[in-house]
């Protein structure tokens, strides 16, 4: 089935420098890869995304990159700040007429810690 | 926009007692459902999906079952809870449309099984 790999588990840097987190996934009919960023006992919400006809995406401190042939996309923080820190969920959607619009398929999470 | 209305937030249950969470939708018509369970290790695994009334995907075999008796509707039941049903519930819908991606999560339930 669809699977999705995310790394690392946990990253630590110090504020102001940049955070990288990379996945990969398996279903090459995805189509759609949002970025979650989840705060220690709160629901997760959306913080970027990105479609397949695109390969790279920025909102202010933040970008996400896609590369369909190799089914890999990387979320990048730069001048990253404490109040980055919480759990950071890749995820990747495949679509399929039956549903309307695909399984959502999340990777294991990475906890970022930006340290002051 | 599309809103999720979780309930309960908490809740505490002995092995063996039965189960009932809830969620329900507003702003969207025929939104796709979902429902994910989160343990302790972080990571979201969705264990049902639904597309429509009455229309339930299954994603692992467990002690659960979900049912959508109404378009805006969802519910998590369990028959008799087991230790390992413990967790973070997450109740998640998106627009009914192709193309409508965005996923909106509930506020969660978190659930301990004693």
């Amino acid at each position: 089935g669809e699977n999705v790999e995310q790394h690392p588990s946990t990253l630590s840097v110090q504020e102001g420098d940049s955070a990288v987190i990379k996945c990969t996934y398996s279903d090459s009919a995805s189509n759609y890869f949002p970025w979650y960023k989840q705060e220690l006992g709160k629901r997760p919400q959306l913080i970027i995304d990105i479609r397949s006809n695109v390969g790279e995406k920025k909102d202010q401190r933040i970008a996400v990159t896609l590369n369909k042939t190799a089914k890999h996309f990387s979320l990048h923080i730069t001048e990253t700040q404490p109040e980055d820190s919480a759990v950071y969920f890749c995820a990747a959607r495949g679509y399929t007429f039956y549903n309307q619009g695909g399984k959502l398929i999340f990777g294991q999470g990475t906890e970022l810690s930006v340290k002051p | 926009s599309q809103t999720i209305h979780q309930w309960p937030a908490t809740l505490v249950q002995p092995v063996g007692s039965p189960l009932s969470l809830e969620c329900t939708v507003e702003g969207t018509s025929n939104p796709n459902l979902y429902w994910y369970r989160q343990a302790a290790g972080r990571g979201l695994q969705l264990l049902f999906y639904s597309v429509g009334i009455g229309q339930i995907s299954s994603e692992v075999p467990q002690n659960l079952s979900a049912s959508r008796p109404q378009d805006r509707q969802f519910i998590l039941s369990s028959k008799k809870l087991l230790l390992s049903d413990s967790g973070f519930y997450l109740c998640a819908g998106s627009g009914g449309v192709p193309g409508a991606n965005v996923l909106t999560f509930g506020a969660g339930s978190r659930l301990t099984v004693l």
